[in-house]
């Protein structure tokens, strides 16, 4: 089946470390996406990427990461200078023709302990 | 910026109420608009969408026609079920750098339906 895989479902990270969520994809999707989700809030867009080796920051990208060697892959770290970065986060992908819709992964619950 | 403006929850009805969610949005030219659900501790569905003015979304009973004039596309279904309850989003889609499709949500209306 096609889909969107996140992993892992829950992540604790201690003070100080770096931790990367992964996100892959095999719907064949140019386009791909990470949010952030806080209680209460809508999600806010943190990067995108249209195409490998390229993306663009979305509002929220200081403290966070990507790379996009591979069509498939989007992982996502969260650095040490994220200050507030316990959050469910959600990986997303798209076609980048119009008016076609983003298929969810089912998110990572981070929580820093 | 584009924005969507959702109706604030959290909504609770009885089983087989009618369900309205309203939202509106401001955007330049002529965006999607989606409603997405998500259900606790996972991540969204597309629940409808509707591509241009007067088209009206619908899926398992919800209904968005989406009103340009209004500039709204509020959720709608007659008869709301326990499974109903989850987390409902209204998106538009807009443009972000170069070709990439970009959705700005609604901050969502949590929805609880009581036997």
């Amino acid at each position: 089946d096609g889909g969107i895989t996140q992993s892992p479902k829950y992540l604790f990270r201690k003070e100080g470390q770096n931790v990367t969520l992964s996100c892959e994809q095999n719907l064949n999707h140019d386009a791909m996406y990470w949010y952030r989700q806080d209680p209460g809030q809508g999600l806010r867009l943190i990067y995108y990427s249209q195409i490998v080796n390229d993306f663009q920051k979305g509002d929220i990208a200081e403290g966070y990461s990507v790379s996009r060697e591979k069509k498939e892959s989007f992982p996502l770290t969260v650095t040490s200078a994220q200050k507030n970065p316990t959050a469910f986060y959600l990986c997303a992908s798209s076609t980048v023709r119009e008016n076609t819709e983003a298929f969810f992964g089912q998110g990572t619950r981070l929580t820093v302990v | 910026g584009d924005s969507v403006t959702q109706m604030e929850g959290p909504v609770t009805l009885s089983e087989e109420a009618f369900l309205t969610i309203n939202c509106t949005y401001t955007a330049t030219g002529y965006p999607s608009l989606f409603w997405y659900v998500q259900y606790p501790g996972e991540g969204l569905q597309l629940l409808l969408k509707a591509t241009k003015a007067d088209d009206k979304g619908s899926n398992k009973g919800f209904e968005a026609t989406y009103r340009k004039e209004t500039t709204s596309f509020h959720l709608e279904k007659g008869s709301v079920q326990v499974s109903d309850s989850a987390v409902y989003f209204c998106a538009l889609s807009g443009r972000g750098r170069g070709s990439a499709r970009q959705l700005t949500f609604g901050s969502g209306t949590q929805l609880t339906v009581l036997p």
